[in-house]
């Protein structure tokens, strides 16, 4: 398995449900990002953890929890979720969080999880 | 108020011609740029980047150029083919300052490139 995988692919969840969306990454990255991508929306970044710690944490509601064990696994826990968070979830890697001097930084994705919430 | 901007939807090429992407950015403080290309179903794939301190870089078919005065830059395909029918999107990273975040990309919102046969 290489580059970085997402499980499931097709989410249906009720407003009431608890699911988890998984990331695994296969490229000896130590930086880890969930995005959302709505219908006609550019991609939004929600979270981006570095070494396993959150770095950042773009004002996304409650509902949605983010955990990463390690620098391989990310997961994005989701309860009570809204009809509206119905949206294709992209998880990406990265070396690292560039520091300062280091010039670029480019994302791998994987191949998102399609969620549709009822 | 977004700060990088694909300001066409979408764009028809024939196959052999050349495609043009465009993407304008208003944010001084970016200083990488990258383009991704998406086929549905699939997460976006990285193609090309570009640092601030190049107005060129090229990869086989694939060109970009960046002018940084004018705060845009363009993906070029020479020549188009039928398998290059995706969105693209451009993204921008900004400069590392006071040690936060430095990865976080921002993106446009895609062009939809068709290559006719």
């Amino acid at each position: 398995e290489t580059g970085v995988t997402q499980t499931p692919r097709h989410l249906v969840m009720g407003m009431t449900n608890k699911k988890s969306l998984k990331c695994e990454q296969h490229l000896g990255h130590n930086a880890m990002y969930w995005y959302k991508q709505s219908a006609k929306k550019p991609l939004e970044l929600m979270f981006v953890y570095n070494f396993k710690e959150q770095t950042e944490n773009n004002s996304v509601p409650s509902r949605f929890s983010p955990e990463c064990p390690n620098s391989s696994h990310l997961f994005l826990h989701l309860h009570t979720l809204q009809p509206e968070d119905s949206a294709l979830y992209l998880c990406a890697s990265s070396q690292d969080i560039v520091r300062r001097g280091r010039v670029g930084e480019t994302q791998y994705f994987g191949p998102g999880t399609r969620l549709l919430v009822l | 108020d977004q700060q990088v901007k694909q300001n066409s939807p979408s764009l028809s090429v024939q196959e052999g011609r050349i495609s043009i992407l465009n993407c304008d950015y208003t944010n001084s403080m970016f200083d990488y740029f990258l383009w991704y290309k998406k086929y549905p179903a699939e997460g976006p794939t990285f193609l090309i980047s570009i640092s601030s301190i190049k107005d060129k870089n090229e990869d086989g078919r694939f060109t970009v150029f960046l002018n940084k005065s004018a705060k845009h830059l363009s993906l070029h395909i020479v020549p188009s083919q039928p398998g290059d029918s995706a969105v693209y999107f451009c993204a921008a990273s900004p400069a590392n300052a006071g040690g936060t975040s430095y990865g976080k990309l921002t993106f446009g919102q895609g062009t939809i490139l068709t290559v006719h046969p």
